[in-house]
């Protein structure tokens, strides 16, 4: 069945470290990939998006993810983190690449940045 | 982006009884889905939502459970109804516009 998987649950940094959050996919098709961030008490917003061209895609606040087709991965990175960041952060997928397809979420990583 | 107004933004409900939420976008839009975020949990799709046909229910969740409205292309509403305490979650619209699923700030429902 297709599915989504984050296997970062919840991950401690202090500010400044780099952050690499994996998520990956089960599919052998094409499909869209999106990373999402809720910060507290707020709702999703979207990071960055990946369709087609350069697997590498630089989103919003610092972050880029990189996709490799061989590997089912759309990981996550920022290179400095702050403590701002501290959020919930959830991969997407569509597996059917059509006009407004479903998005399947991944379980989320719950990211502390700690002072 | 589309904008999207959802309402109410919480709700405490009593067992059994039925709450409906409303999803107001500012674009016309085909598709809209309906997601529930459990307490600590990822979003779940609940169905998805076409202007003008039957909405398409994922598994696990049915029509008479959680009945949806799609009159036009701008406005849909989930109703949760004969709730139970599980029912206690985030449910969310989204919608797909121009590229990018947008999603609504959510109804935080606690069911006592």
């Amino acid at each position: 069945a297709q599915s989504v998987s984050q296997h970062n649950h919840h991950v401690i940094l202090s500010e400044a470290a780099s952050l690499e959050l994996g998520c990956n996919y089960s599919y052998g098709g094409t499909v869209n990939l999106f990373w999402y961030v809720q910060y507290p008490g707020q709702h999703l917003q979207l990071l960055l998006k990946y369709f087609s061209g350069d697997p590498l895609v630089k989103g919003i606040k610092g972050f880029e993810a990189e996709f490799i087709k061989s590997k089912f991965s759309f990981n996550l990175r920022k290179p400095s983190v702050q403590w701002s960041d501290t959020a919930e952060y959830f991969c997407a997928v569509t597996f059917d690449t059509g006009t407004a397809s479903k998005l399947t979420f991944g379980t989320g990583t719950r990211l502390q940045v700690t002072l | 982006s589309a904008v999207i107004s959802q309402k109410p933004s919480r709700d405490i409900c009593q067992r059994g009884t039925s709450l409906t939420i409303q999803c107001q976008v500012d674009s016309q839009v085909t598709m809209m889905f309906w997601y529930r975020q459990q307490p600590g949990q990822s979003l779940t799709l609940i169905a998805t939502a076409n202007q003008g046909s039957e909405a398409t229910y994922e598994s696990g969740f049915v029509i008479d459970k959680f009945p949806i409205s799609r009159p036009n292309l701008t406005f849909s509403t989930l109703t949760v109804s004969n709730m139970s305490p599980e029912d206690s979650s985030i449910y969310l619209c989204s919608v797909y516009f121009q590229g990018d699923y947008t999603f609504g700030s959510g109804t935080r429902l606690t069911v006592v």
